[in-house]
């Protein structure tokens, strides 16, 4: 079955930017779609099709891939998007999701 | 704007079923295809099944396939998941959500409801 790789955690200085990535082999072939999580909240998409952000989100947050690795960048981090962050894609009439990575905002 | 309410979890013995239920409102139901995805206590989001629009299509994930099955009522703007045979390891939080067939992103979710599995 198709897996997403994200590392587990990562760090961001308020203000700078904070980089996750979402490794899948011909990822590149596939639509990925972002999703942030707050602590006790349903996900919230962020991003769709790999660079389309839904109304209401910052143009902050944008998507990018390239090879087997797609990554979603939050530029000028703020405290507020302290967050657990999944990836997911569309594989052969099924559903896969990374397995998430917790944004800390220092 | 769209609205997506869960309801029917709840305590279930080891062995048992249950069903739970979606309301949707806010959208033209029939015109979406329908998720279930999950998140057991403290781990990540899990892939459950998703149904086509008209509900001629379903599909499931490897660990709820021949357990589980998904189905909807246009009529009634319902989306439902009938769960059997239930396992510790269905514990979770199930949540429903608008969209994800033909690679679509889940553009709206509910608020979830627990199903806590346990004797």
């Amino acid at each position: 079955s198709y897996e997403l790789t994200q590392p587990l955690s990562v760090s961001v200085a308020l203000g700078q930017t904070a980089r996750i990535t979402c490794g899948g082999n011909n990822i590149g072939g596939k639509s990925v779609h972002w999703y942030q999580q707050k602590p006790g909240q349903a996900p919230v998409l962020v991003i769709y099709r790999d660079n389309n952000r839904p109304s209401g989100i910052p143009e902050r947050f944008s998507g990018f891939k390239s090879g087997n690795t797609a990554t979603l960048t939050i530029s000028r981090a703020q405290a507020g998007d302290e967050s657990d962050y999944y990836c997911q894609v569309w594989d052969s009439s099924t559903v896969v999701f990374g397995g998430g990575t917790k944004l800390t905002v220092l | 704007q769209v609205h997506l309410v869960e309801s029917g979890g709840g305590l279930v013995r080891p062995g048992g079923s249950l069903r739970l239920s979606c309301a949707a409102s806010g959208f033209t139901f029939s015109d979406y295809y329908m998720s279930w995805i999950r998140q057991a206590p403290g781990k990540g989001l899990e892939w459950v099944s998703y149904i086509s629009d008209g509900g001629t299509a379903e599909y499931y994930a490897d660990s709820v396939k021949g357990r589980f099955t998904i189905s909807r009522d246009n009529a009634k703007n319902s989306l439902y998941l009938q769960v059997n045979s239930l396992r510790a390891e269905d514990t979770a939080v199930y949540y429903c959500a608008r969209g994800g067939g033909n690679a679509a992103a889940n553009d709206y979710w509910g608020q979830g409801t627990l199903l806590t599995v346990s004797s």
